[in-house]
């Protein structure tokens, strides 16, 4: 059974930085992309970033581009978020999530709480 | 704003059939596959339709998915009262090189 759980997430001040984990199981992981989508308050789905299977491609959404960057570490069947330069409108839920291409997410984390807050 | 379409609202009494539309362009609709998501209220999104009109492994018959041109659609027939979520279509957009969501749609069972 695939299983994604995430951790890391808390509440942090503006400009501050957050790193958020996602470990995996139940799949094998170098066979597949990743991705992390976040979910404001009340608000839509939105993908943030993804990651190819060895890590040698990663795509940004404009909007965390220069301040987020998105690693893996397969020996650990690990995703990371590094988040710096954290700004209020990033607050949200980030759920990792298993990418089937095409924006396809078939497999999701039950998602950390992230919150940017003066 | 969100680069898909979709209503805010739909509502249905059970046992009924609904609709919810999915409005997007060339770039992305017009040219990739559809997927859609059903997210129950506190929990993660769940993967409903993919390519169109695929349905995951266990998920119910009684939801179908179809596309035409830049537009799609999901539609959930025999509505039951644990149908009531918010659902999510999502496309890849070449212009913008990623995926990307629709505003979502409440679904409220009457």
């Amino acid at each position: 059974e695939v299983h994604l759980v995430e951790s890391g997430g808390g509440l942090v001040q503006p400009g501050g930085s957050l790193r958020l984990s996602c470990a995996a199981s139940g799949f094998t992981f170098t066979s597949y992309w990743m991705s992390w989508v976040r979910q404001a308050p009340g608000r839509g789905l939105e993908w943030v970033a993804n990651i190819k299977q060895d890590g040698s491609e990663k795509y940004y959404v404009d909007s965390v581009k220069g301040r987020f960057t998105i690693s893996r570490d397969n020996a650990k069947n690990s995703l990371y978020l590094q988040m710096n330069s954290l700004r209020v409108d990033d607050t949200a839920v980030y759920y990792c999530s298993r990418d089937g291409s095409s924006a396809s997410f078939d497999f999701w984390g039950q998602g950390a709480l992230v919150a940017v807050s003066p | 704003q969100s680069v898909l379409t979709q209503p805010p609202s739909v509502s249905g009494a059970p046992r009924q059939r609904v609709t919810i539309s999915c409005s997007g362009s060339s770039s992305n609709i017009g040219n990739n596959a559809v997927n859609w998501y059903q997210q129950l209220p506190g929990k993660p999104p769940n993967l409903l339709i993919y390519y169109n009109d695929l349905l995951p492994s266990g998920v119910s018959d009684r939801f179908s998915g179809s596309k035409s041109g830049t537009s799609a659609s999901l539609a959930i027939s025999g509505l039951q009262s644990e149908d009531e979520a918010d659902y999510y279509c999502a496309a890849w957009d070449d212009s913008l090189d990623g995926p990307v969501f629709g505003g979502g749609t409440k679904l409220t069972v009457l």
